[in-house]
């Protein structure tokens, strides 16, 4: 049971463009909605990431939008750069219980052509 | 200064040997977790210790067991490696288990040839 679904599997954007991503997940009890960048042969590193109380949060080029009611998050990255270029994953999780662990989704390859 | 390191980062074993990678963060982090990323980079937690505590174990081979001698170190111990372990290991550690902020290693390529 896949808890988060991503989309695209991979995106191909012009440098200058605007890259979208997005994802969906089941569980209403979700409360913190990061996503996490990965480079080629390195660990993924926590970009930007939203609690349900807001609809939108931004950080330079990176946005997140937020719809609680659809149950979709959608990471937007404004003039997109090739060194944007890699593989993006949003991730959920959940305050209740006491064990807060991160179900990610299965990654969006971004190539960002010069 | 490296936050999250593990060694090996390549690792090339034989079916039915028993391997392990080993894990140590120096950000003073109470939480350690152990990622697998398969072929496709789908990532999946596999175990999480708080603490030399281990707070969640998924639904992993009992082939894997992870040891935490001290809350800076996780290790993770795979016996009778099979093909199907082949993938990229990640470790991870967060301030405490109620930060959702990870921060991972490099990570360990596991070849089962």
């Amino acid at each position: 049971q896949q808890q988060v679904k991503q989309s695209p599997q991979s995106l191909i954007v012009q440098k200058g463009g605007i890259s979208i991503i997005n994802c969906a997940y089941e569980n209403t009890a979700f409360d913190y909605f990061p996503w996490y960048q990965q480079f080629p042969g390195k660990g993924p590193a926590l970009l930007i990431a939203i609690r349900p109380d807001v609809s939108e949060k931004k950080e330079g080029r990176f946005t997140i939008s937020f719809n609680k009611s659809a149950k979709q998050f959608s990471l937007h990255i404004m003039d997109s750069q090739p060194g944007d270029s890699a593989t993006y994953f949003c991730a959920a999780s959940s305050s209740g219980g006491s064990n807060y662990k991160l179900t990610f989704g299965k990654g969006t390859l971004l190539t960002v052509n010069p | 200064d490296t936050a999250v390191s593990q060694t090996p980062k390549y690792l090339v074993t034989q079916m039915g040997n028993d391997k392990s990678i080993k894990c140590e963060q120096n950000l003073g982090h109470d939480t350690m977790y152990w990622y697998k990323q398969d072929s496709k980079k789908f990532l999946k937690i596999m175990f999480s210790y708080n603490n030399k505590e281990l707070i969640i174990n998924e639904t992993v081979p009992n082939r894997f067991s992870p040891k935490s001698p001290d809350k800076a170190h996780l290790n993770l111990h795979i016996n009778s490696l099979e093909l199907g372990d082949s993938a990229v290991y990640f470790c991870a550690s967060s301030f405490d288990r109620g930060s959702y902020e990870q921060y991972f290693g490099p990570g360990t390529r596991l070849t089962v040839t």
